[in-house]
């Protein structure tokens, strides 16, 4: 079965800087990994999706994220943090011909001003 | 038009009574998703609708019965909750019933059960 894991419940960081959240995936054949945003309150919105099109994928609000096959990686970056970002993220996983997806346990991040 | 509505927004209910929760999506997607989130937890899928067929039930108690009227609509109705029962539900729709396609969430219903 295919799972994620992401690597720290809660990231601070400061406006203006670099954004990184990490995911790491676990999947015997190729996976489908997605990016959701969920702001307090909210539903989840899709940011971003790899489907072995392209390694390195942009998404929306300047997030990209890119799959590293050697690593297991999908991490989620963004150049500059915005007090607009802070929201739970989650990674989430799946393969093809699976009808369900797995999400991550989400990382919560908040941006300081 | 890339909305899934819920309604109603908030719930509060007892033990005893019965209540819906309805979702609604009108962009012609044929698969539609129930799932319940508890408080900073991930997402855990409840139900998934195929072409207005139930295709998944992770399941649940029967204390929750899916029912899916016609493809743009998705009712949960509820029965005899537990105060446990207490979480954010949330709908969602895709193009295909397939995981790899991208779901679209709706905002969610806040339920409370006293």
């Amino acid at each position: 079965a295919q799972s994620v894991t992401q690597l720290g419940s809660h990231v601070s960081v400061s406006e203006g800087a670099l954004v990184l959240l990490r995911c790491n995936y676990s999947s015997s054949v190729p996976p489908y990994l997605f990016w959701y945003v969920q702001y307090p309150n909210q539903g989840l919105q899709l940011l971003l999706k790899y489907t072995s099109a392209a390694t390195l994928v942009k998404g929306i609000n300047g997030f990209e994220a890119e799959f590293k096959k050697s690593e297991t990686s999908f991490h989620l970056t963004k150049p500059s943090a915005h007090m607009r970002d802070a929201a739970e993220y989650f990674c989430a996983v799946t393969i093809q011909g699976y009808q369900k997806v797995t999400f991550g346990t989400g990382t919560k991040l908040q941006v300081i001003p | 038009d890339t909305e899934v509505t819920q309604t109603p927004k908030h719930l509060v209910m007892g033990m005893t009574n019965k209540k819906s929760l309805k979702c609604e999506q009108h962009m012609g997607h044929r698969a539609m998703y129930w799932y319940k989130q508890k408080a900073k937890k991930p997402p855990e899928l409840m139900f998934v609708y195929s072409y207005e067929k139930l295709s998944i039930n992770e399941s649940v108690p029967s204390r929750f019965s899916p029912e899916c009227p016609n493809s743009s609509l998705l009712n949960l109705h509820l029965h005899a909750l537990q105060p446990e029962d207490s979480a954010l539900y949330l709908c969602a729709s895709s193009q295909d019933p397939r995981g790899t396609d991208t779901q679209y969430f709706g905002p969610g219903t806040r339920l409370t059960v006293l």
